[in-house]
């Protein structure tokens, strides 16, 4: 069964940590994406990667960095944390070709406090 | 902009109703539209409709695009409580891989 593993279900953070969300697929997909759902708002899109060490902006990179240093892992990193940060992460992957449908984790519930 | 509107938000119905639920969206370039089904937290696929495959069907599910309303339908028969869920739309554009969601629809299927 394919399967999108994000790191951790919760996350309790103080405002100013340093915050690393790690996904990992084991599909060999080449694309992979971060996006954060918040009521009201729906799934936005913060940063995709078509490849190894390649990355993307998506509608709201302000405040993240990525990391993709191999296939299979892509890490997002909240560099100075703050509560307009706290929401749902979903980390998904797609193959190529085939962008379009998404293979989703389920999800890191983070709080900055 | 790019722009994916679903409606209603959320709909409470009884086991066995009929529910249709819309998306419109204002896109550049369109290529497909999308639905998943989000039950606890990860989505998962549902259908994929394109101008070569407008009309999708599984089980008492099905969905149809309309290109020219720039909308799709996903209807739901003979509904179960298992089939309560956030409903999510989603837009893909011949340029890029990003898609575009609507905020959901929230249904919830009472016994």
């Amino acid at each position: 069964d394919v399967k999108v593993t994000q790191s951790s279900r919760y996350l309790v953070k103080r405002t100013g940590e340093k915050v690393f969300l790690e996904c990992v697929q084991d599909m060999d997909h080449e694309n992979m994406f971060w996006y954060r759902q918040d009521p009201g708002l729906g799934l936005r899109l913060i940063y995709f990667s078509y490849d190894v060490k390649m990355k993307e902006k998506g509608d709201i990179p302000e405040g993240y960095s990525v990391s993709r240093e191999k296939k299979e892992r892509f890490s997002l990193i909240l560099e100075s944390a703050s509560t307009n940060q706290t929401s749902m992460y979903l980390c998904a992957s797609s193959k190529q070709g085939l962008h379009e449908k998404l293979f989703f984790g389920s999800g890191t519930q983070l709080s900055v406090l | 902009e790019d722009k994916v509107v679903q409606s209603p938000l959320s709909l409470v119905v009884h086991e066995g109703d009929t529910v249709t639920l819309n998306c419109s969206y204002e896109v550049t370039n369109f290529r497909s539209l999308l639905w998943y089904k989000q039950e606890k937290k990860a989505p998962t696929f549902l259908f994929m409709l394109t101008s070569s495959g407008i009309e999708k069907k599984s089980g008492r599910l099905s969905s149809i695009l309309d290109k020219k309303e720039l909308s799709s339908i996903l209807n739901i028969t003979a509904t179960q409580t298992g089939d309560s869920a956030i409903y999510l739309c989603a837009v893909g554009e011949t340029s890029g891989s990003r898609l575009t969601f609507g905020e959901g629809t929230q249904l919830t299927v009472n016994p």
